[in-house]
């Protein structure tokens, strides 16, 4: 059974620049959830999504954005980075909401930004 | 605001020694997640303790939940290197919300 998949697993931007991540949830999944993971800050959660729709939100800025598609599959988007965006991105994915079932983790996207 | 407190943050421990780490958390929540993470790797699911009462183990590690005190223990029982990891707590109350860590470092 194939795990959690996050693309790509390192990316190197530039400040001001935009990045998009991906993630594909265990199959049967219909829950994703983003988190971001810093030395400083810990793990903070993103956004959560499930069959396509954002169910809960995070303390983020705007800049911070995501999606699911009807294949359960999840992006999420980051625009005009800022160096603190610097982080490990992980992603969960659950058969269904938190509340009811585990949560399996992706190995994460580690973004730098320059 | 809800808080997911671990304690200790740091643990240096020797081979064969045992050890408790705690996790309270401030709101209401009939669960609670222990995950694994080495460095650099993701996290990975160690216990998923369901109800008031709960008690896992698995290996060398044992889990509990008292909800009533909110307080969630992992003891780890004749430690060995390959503990050697940080473990995080996490409850449930709309999202996963998770403390910061206790840092493992188990030497022979």
């Amino acid at each position: 059974k194939a795990g959690v998949t996050q693309t790509p697993r390192y990316l190197i931007k530039t400040r001001g620049q935009q990045v998009t991540l991906s993630c594909s949830p265990i199959s049967g999944h219909r829950s994703v959830s983003w988190y971001q993971q810093t030395p400083g800050q810990g793990l903070q959660f993103l956004f959560e999504y499930f069959s396509e729709t954002q169910r809960n939100k995070g303390n983020f800025p705007g800049r911070f954005s995501g999606r699911q598609f009807s294949n359960s599959r999840s992006e999420m988007n980051v625009s005009t980075l800022e160096l603190g965006d610097s982080a490990l991105y992980l992603c969960a994915s659950s058969r269904d909401r938190w509340e009811n079932t585990e949560a399996f983790f992706g190995q994460g996207t580690r973004l730098t930004v320059v | 605001e809800l808080k997911v407190e671990q304690n200790p943050l740091f643990l240096s421990m020797q081979e064969g020694k045992n050890y408790t780490i705690y996790c309270n958390y401030s709101t209401t929540s009939d669960r609670l997640y222990w995950y694994r993470q080495d460095p650099g790797k993701s996290l990975e699911s160690l216990f998923v303790l369901l109800s008031n009462g709960a008690v896992k183990q698995e290996g060398r590690l044992m889990a509990s939940l008292d909800t009533k005190a909110r307080l969630s223990t992992l003891h780890i029982t004749a430690a060995v290197h390959d503990l050697s990891a940080t473990y995080f707590c996490a409850v449930v109350p709309n999202d996963m919300r998770f403390g910061a860590g206790t840092r493992l470092t188990v030497k022979p």
